[in-house]
């Protein structure tokens, strides 16, 4: 079964400017998740996906956004970029239901973003 | 507000010793606990969890211990392998419904040593 991908792998922008990354699920996993890993601050959740709903979010602002897609493909956008910004952006699929296996979130590669 | 918090930043151990790798947590609410392992330039990998009603899960040459008591967990590695050297997160997880979202430590990178 093939992993959770992401593209692109690495991006370069200028600040102002705004970018979208993609991801794309593990097969059959419905939920998709965002984090944004910075140095000496671990891993942020940005927000879940499911069912082309968002049904979580975390503390960033509006310039976050993200979308998902009806064969669970998502997207995430940052406009207006900041310095602050570049990070590794993590994408994260998991099972949906009520076992145990709906905690265990299955990662993406990221994408390197930097913003100059 | 850190709910997650792996004090040690950094860790080096020789090959053959054992690991053990701590994390606190400060939310009684999190029902399910997990440890990542990442290497550079990848994605975090999924290693082991515990489920709160549990105080010690093992796999292979990992186990986590869980005490609610204290709001800690542990991940030992026996024997440790160089290999095992990498940045290890700890991940704290609600359930509601079926909506999971994870609570990441700031990781600590462990240095397995010849």
């Amino acid at each position: 079964k093939a992993g959770v991908t992401q593209t692109p792998r690495y991006l370069i922008k200028t600040r102002g400017q705004q970018v979208t990354l993609s991801c794309s699920p593990i097969s059959g996993h419905r939920s998709v998740s965002w984090y944004q890993q910075t140095p000496g601050q671990g891993l942020q959740f940005l927000f879940e996906y499911f069912s082309e709903t968002q049904r979580n979010k975390g503390n960033f602002p509006g310039r976050f956004s993200g979308r998902q897609f009806s064969n669970s493909r998502s997207e995430m956008n940052v406009s207006t970029l900041e310095l602050g910004d570049s990070a590794l952006y993590l994408c994260a699929s998991s099972f949906t239901g009520t076992s145990r296996l709906s905690y265990e979130q299955y990662f993406g590669p990221g994408t390197r973003l930097t913003v100059t | 507000d850190q709910q997650v918090k792996q004090n040690s930043p950094s860790l080096s151990v020789q090959e053959g010793r054992i690991s053990i790798l701590n994390c606190d947590y400060t939310n009684s609410m999190f029902d399910y606990f997990l440890w990542y392992k990442k290497y550079p330039a990848e994605g975090p990998t999924f290693l082991i969890s515990i489920s709160s009603i549990k105080d010690k899960n093992e796999d292979g040459r990992f186990t986590v211990f869980l005490n609610k008591s204290a709001k800690h967990l542990s991940l030992h590695i026996v024997p440790s392998q160089p290999g095992d050297s990498a940045v290890y997160f700890c991940a704290a997880s609600l359930l509601r419904g079926t909506a999971s979202k994870l609570t990441f430590g700031t990781g600590t990178r462990l240095q397995v040593t010849l």
